[in-house]
């Protein structure tokens, strides 16, 4: 089975920090995505990457950025954290099969910032 | 981009009743739709998908149906279980990237 791990469950930072959402997946997956879930809007893609050192933008990377420096391992990264930012924030992984692999997910960081 | 829209956002319904979600798509360059359930505390977990060339796909208790000209796909659970109870989204995939919709809350009572 796939496993998608995200390093924490729950996260309280303050307004300005620098924040870290670690995401680790084992399946030697090409593609790695960060989402952003809120009540009432679904998932919305902040980043996804398709390679090592390779990134693209979603549809919200306004306020993130994000890093990949090995095939396992995709970090979000907020760089100073806004109230507005409060979310979950789920990580996955899936296979590079020109879109007809479904993706895997972590069970979520819920980030709380005061 | 591809914008998909989920109704309807909350379904309450007896235990061994049916339950149907249905899902819009806007991009026609959309060729993989997969669901996923998620219960609380934890990810979207994938219970059923279907690729473009399908009209209809089912496992035990679930289907998934897919009309490529109007551009709208649904998820069909039949004798629900109070074990169903969760969330569910619907996506829609053109090449890698996935687009959900809004999500529905599936309550089923015993």
């Amino acid at each position: 089975d796939v496993k998608v791990t995200q390093s924490s469950r729950y996260l309280v930072k303050r307004t300005g920090e620098k924040v870290f959402l670690e995401c680790v997946q084992d399946m030697d997956h090409e593609n790695m995505f960060w989402y952003r879930q809120d009540p009432g809007l679904g998932l919305r893609l902040i980043y996804f990457s398709y390679d090592v050192k390779m990134k693209e933008k979603g549809d919200i990377p306004e306020g993130y950025s994000v890093s990949r420096e090995k095939k396992e391992r995709f970090s979000l990264i907020l760089e100073s954290a806004s109230t507005n930012q409060t979310s979950m924030y789920l990580c996955a992984s899936s296979r590079s099969d020109r879109g007809n692999s479904p993706l895997h997910f972590g069970n979520g960081t819920r980030l709380t910032v005061t | 981009g591809e914008n998909v829209e989920q109704h309807p956002s909350t379904l309450s319904v007896q235990e061994g009743d049916s339950a149907v979600i249905k899902c819009t798509y806007s991009d026609s360059a959309s060729n993989y739709f997969p669901w996923y359930k998620q219960e609380l505390g934890k990810g979207p977990q994938l219970i059923i998908d279907i690729r473009s060339n399908v009209g209809e796909k089912k496992d035990q208790r679930i289907a998934v149906t897919l009309n490529k000209t109007a551009k709208h796909f649904s998820l069909h659970i039949t004798e629900t279980q109070p074990e169903d109870s969760a969330v569910y989204f619907c996506a829609a995939s053109p090449l890698y990237k996935f687009y959900f919709g809004s999500g529905t809350k599936l309550n089923v009572k015993p």
